[in-house]
Formats: structure tokens, C-alpha cells, sequence
């Protein structure tokens, strides 16, 4: 069962350019979430999915865009990477939502430099 | 506004004494869940321990547990008997709703031999 994967682990990016960070959980779980974690701020939502198909923006979405046309997958794009991504990203997924504290489970995190 | 806030970004720790994390929240929502991670140097986040808004009691996990006092709206992290393994960073994070985690700054912890 390999849970929560993410790819890249690691990645440097020019400014301006695009890239693509992966995230696939095989445990059939509805909702998928991806966050950023900065130095002294703790993690952040970027953006959820409940499903297939469905997303919603979390609490700092801006130059990021997603998608979930599986319920396996949840591709998180940065469109024209700006130094201020820099950051480590974290993906989640938990069975149907974080209600009544139903498990997350997260990826391990991909450590994203932009120059 | 700050949702989330953990006011110690240090604290250092003998090994097999108790450690108190604080962890102060904000909502006007009447269901919330608390939660507890624990983000060694190795960067993975580990779940430790959950507090639903309308528990009664208070949540307890092995040597963790979070001392849940709702009219103050704080959800103190307690670690008994820390050992060496115990040094990472400490999240204390907050659920809105069905779908948002907001997460505070973090509280790190070194246990000392």
C-alpha cells in the first residue's frame, strides 16, 4: 500500500517557468488537498478536491491551478513559477473529508526552489 | 486573523520529563476538530492525536495527550516521559468546516539526553 506519493522530491525552477507536481493516493479517498509550508508559518491550504471533477480554492490559491479528473490523481500546476513559491508542498488525502477526525494521510512533501 | 496560534517556537526538554505544547485557537463555529502532528527533521507529517469540539472527554493517545479546555479555546498538547525520538517540529492544526485544516506556526521541541 503505498499511501500518499508525490513527485517530485525535489525540484528547481527559473522563474517563469511552468511545472506540474504530481500526487496519486491509492487508498480510494475522495478528498485530496495540497498545502505549502513556509519557514515560521506552518502548512497552508492551496487548494481541495471532494472528488472527481470537483475542486475548491483553500487560503492561498494564487498561481496555482488544479484538477482531479481521477479520483487517484490530483496534479497541482504552477503556471509561472515566482520566487515567493518556494516552498515545500504537501499533499493530503483522507477518506471522505476531516470530519469527526477521519485520518489524513500526507505525502512526504516536495521541496520546490525557484531562482 | 490568526486562527492558530502557538506562542512557544522552542522549548527544550529532559528526557522522561513532561512537555506542555500550547496551542490557542479562534472560530464562531460550533463543530471544530483539533489536531496534532508531529514533523521530525525528516520532514514527513505524523498524526498524533484529535480532539472533535463536542468530546467530552478529554483525547489520549500513548504518552500524548491534549488538555482541551473549550471556554478558553485551548488545546494544550501534553508529551509524558519525552524520549530522544520526541525532538521535531509540533504542529497544532484546527478543522473549519468539512474540507479546511488551518495549521499555527509550529513548536519546536529538542529533548535533551
Amino acid at each position: 500500500n503505498a499511501g500518499v506519493t508525490q513527485t517530485p522530491k525535489f525540484q528547481v525552477l527559473k522563474t517563469g517557468q511552468s511545472m506540474t507536481l504530481q500526487c496519486a493516493q491509492d487508498m480510494n479517498h475522495e478528498y485530496m488537498s495540497w498545502y505549502r509550508q513556509d519557514p515560521g508559518m506552518g502548512l497552508r491550504l492551496i487548494h481541495y478536491s471532494v472528488g472527481a471533477g470537483i475542486t475548491d480554492q483553500g487560503e492561498v490559491p494564487n498561481g496555482y491551478n488544479v484538477s482531479r479528473s481521477t479520483t487517484e490523481d490530483f496534479p497541482l500546476r504552477l503556471l509561472s513559477a515566482a520566487p515567493s513559491q518556494t516552498s515545500v508542498y504537501f499533499c493530503a488525502s483522507s477518506y471522505r473529508d476531516l470530519g469527526s477526525g477521519n485520518t489524513i494521510y500526507f505525502g512526504e512533501g516536495s521541496w520546490l526552489t525557484v531562482v | 486573523a490568526q486562527k492558530i496560534t502557538q506562542t512557544q517556537p522552542g522549548m527544550f526538554v529532559q528526557e522522561k520529563e513532561a512537555v506542555t505544547l500550547d496551542c490557542t485557537y479562534d472560530t464562531s463555529d460550533p463543530s471544530y476538530g483539533l489536531f496534532w502532528y508531529k514533523q521530525p527533521s525528516s520532514g514527513e507529517m505524523i498524526f498524533l492525536i484529535y480532539q472533535g469540539s463536542y468530546d467530552q472527554q478529554n483525547a489520549t493517545e500513548g504518552r500524548y495527550s491534549l488538555n482541551f479546555q473549550k471556554a478558553r479555546k485551548s488545546a494544550n498538547l501534553v508529551i509524558s516521559a519525552s524520549q530522544l525520538g520526541d525532538s521535531a517540529m509540533y504542529f497544532c492544526a484546527m478543522r473549519e468546516g468539512q474540507y479546511k485544516l488551518s495549521f499555527g506556526a509550529g513548536t519546536t521541541v529538542t529533548v535533551r539526553a
